[in-house]
């Protein structure tokens, strides 16, 4: 198993552009949410999805887009980027039955 | 909403002494507490968790303990070595799972050989 795959793992972005972060879990798992991860901020929820075709906000939803058309793909996308997305983003997956969140490797994205 | 404070922020100690990071939540309906460490460029793994229901929780050199009424837990973490250096972050849910986790700024914890 890969457990919980992200794509691309670096991204410079200009301020404007959009583009689609990706992930992908093997798992089978319900869940599946994003979080970014600022210096000194912790991890915070963006968006969060408990199964194909449900998606909700989390903590700073603004600026995202997901969709879960699959249990097994989860893409964020960001609609126009600003520099204030800056950011090391994870994608997490985990099930109802055993809660651990597996995470994925993280995107670093930076947006001049 | 939930909301989640850690303290220390940074926490720096020696070779085989213990270490201990405190978190408190603000919603009473929280009932589910995982720790994650990340270390330098990866991801955030998880170490131990404890469900509501429970007092404490232990694994190894590793213990988690939760008071209820007060709305604060702990990590422990005994015989420290080099390797637990690392940031740990602690979380909330009030679903039970991982779906919607709330985490606190985390704690870098340094231990000095």
């Amino acid at each position: 198993n890969a457990g919980v795959t992200q794509t691309p793992k670096f991204q410079v972005l200009k301020t404007g552009q959009s583009m689609t972060l990706q992930c992908a879990q093997d798992m089978n798992h319900e869940y599946m949410s994003w979080y970014r991860q600022d210096p000194g901020m912790g991890l915070r929820l963006i968006h969060y999805s408990v199964g194909a075709g449900i998606t909700d906000q989390g903590e700073v939803p603004n600026g995202y887009n997901v969709s879960r058309s699959t249990t097994e793909d989860f893409p964020l996308r960001l609609l126009s980027a600003a520099p204030s997305q800056t950011s090391v983003y994870f994608c997490a997956s985990s099930s109802p039955r055993y809660p651990e969140a597996f995470f994925g490797q993280g995107t670093r994205l930076t947006v001049v | 909403g939930e909301n989640v404070e850690q303290h220390p922020s940074t926490l720096s100690v020696q070779e085989g002494d213990s270490a201990v990071i405190k978190c408190t939540y603000s919603d009473s309906a929280s009932n589910y507490f995982p720790w994650y460490k990340q270390e330098l460029g990866k991801r955030p793994q998880l170490i131990i968790d404890i469900r509501s229901n429970v007092g404490e929780k232990k694994d190894q050199r590793i213990a988690v303990t939760l008071n209820k009424t007060a709305k604060h837990f702990s990590l422990h973490i005994t015989e420290t070595q080099p390797e637990d250096s690392a940031v740990y972050f602690c979380a909330a849910s009030k679903k039970g799972g991982s779906e919607k986790l709330v985490f606190g700024k985390g704690t870098k914890l340094t231990v000095n050989p």
